[in-house]
């Protein structure tokens, strides 16, 4: 049990739609990481929030985009989805830049 | 090539072997950490390591910074130990990059 927590856990949409999956923290955690993993592959970086700043982004187009909140929640948008969007989204969480990281369940996404 | 490689990508073992998952990576890091995910998604950070080797009930990592590896040790492996196990490193600021993760089924 990591104490982070996201929601929803399975999710299906079609092509073009929009989504928001959020994550919530450990109280504390002041840094927020959300990952994109594709099936029977590692997970891939999407981006970091460092208090509710953006604070690194991988290879990923605009249409992901995040927000963090001061609770110690966040949220990951897509916009525009494609069906190459269909897989387990994760975020990790950590209370000091760069330290530990605690994963969350992951929400499973599907794109028809 | 990917930055960061593991070996074997599956590997079925019996009951109470010994098992070693490798990890090799090509770029400079701060610290490399080694995760268990079970079916359904949910990852589990096992160590963080930065140098030499950290032992936990039954688990032991080592890594040798000079060359660029890392290795994950299971001593007398359970059923309980199937999972996938993924190793990743941590680059600039928080970012990890993951490998491909292991397959691991251990028969009872």
């Amino acid at each position: 049990e990591t104490g982070v927590t996201q929601s929803p856990t399975h999710l299906i949409k079609t092509r073009g739609q929009q989504v928001t999956l959020r994550c919530s923290s450990q109280s504390g955690h002041n840094t927020v990481s959300w990952y994109q993993q594709a099936l029977g592959q590692g997970p891939q970086f999407i981006f970091q929030y460092y208090r509710e700043e953006e604070n690194g982004r991988g290879n990923f187009p605009p249409r992901f985009s995040g927000l963090q909140f001061p609770n110690y929640s966040s949220e990951l948008n897509v916009n525009a989805l494609e069906l190459d969007d269909s897989a387990l989204y994760l975020c990790a969480s950590s209370f000091v830049k760069g330290e530990a990281q605690y994963f969350g369940p992951g929400t499973r996404l599907t794109v028809l | 090539k990917n930055e960061v490689e593991q070996s074997p990508q599956n590997l079925t073992a019996q009951e109470g072997e010994f098992i070693t998952i490798n990890c090799s990576y090509s770029v400079g890091i701060s610290a490399l950490h080694w995760l268990q995910q079970h079916p359904g998604g949910g990852i589990v950070s096992l160590f963080m390591l930065s140098s030499g080797k950290k032992k936990h009930g039954r688990l032991i990592a080592t890594i040798n910074i000079q060359e660029k590896h890392s290795s994950l040790h299971i001593t007398a492996s359970h059923p309980r130990d199937s999972a996938v196990y993924i190793c990743a490193v941590k680059t600039s600021g928080s970012r990890l990059t993951f490998g491909e993760g292991t397959q691991l089924t251990v028969n009872p």
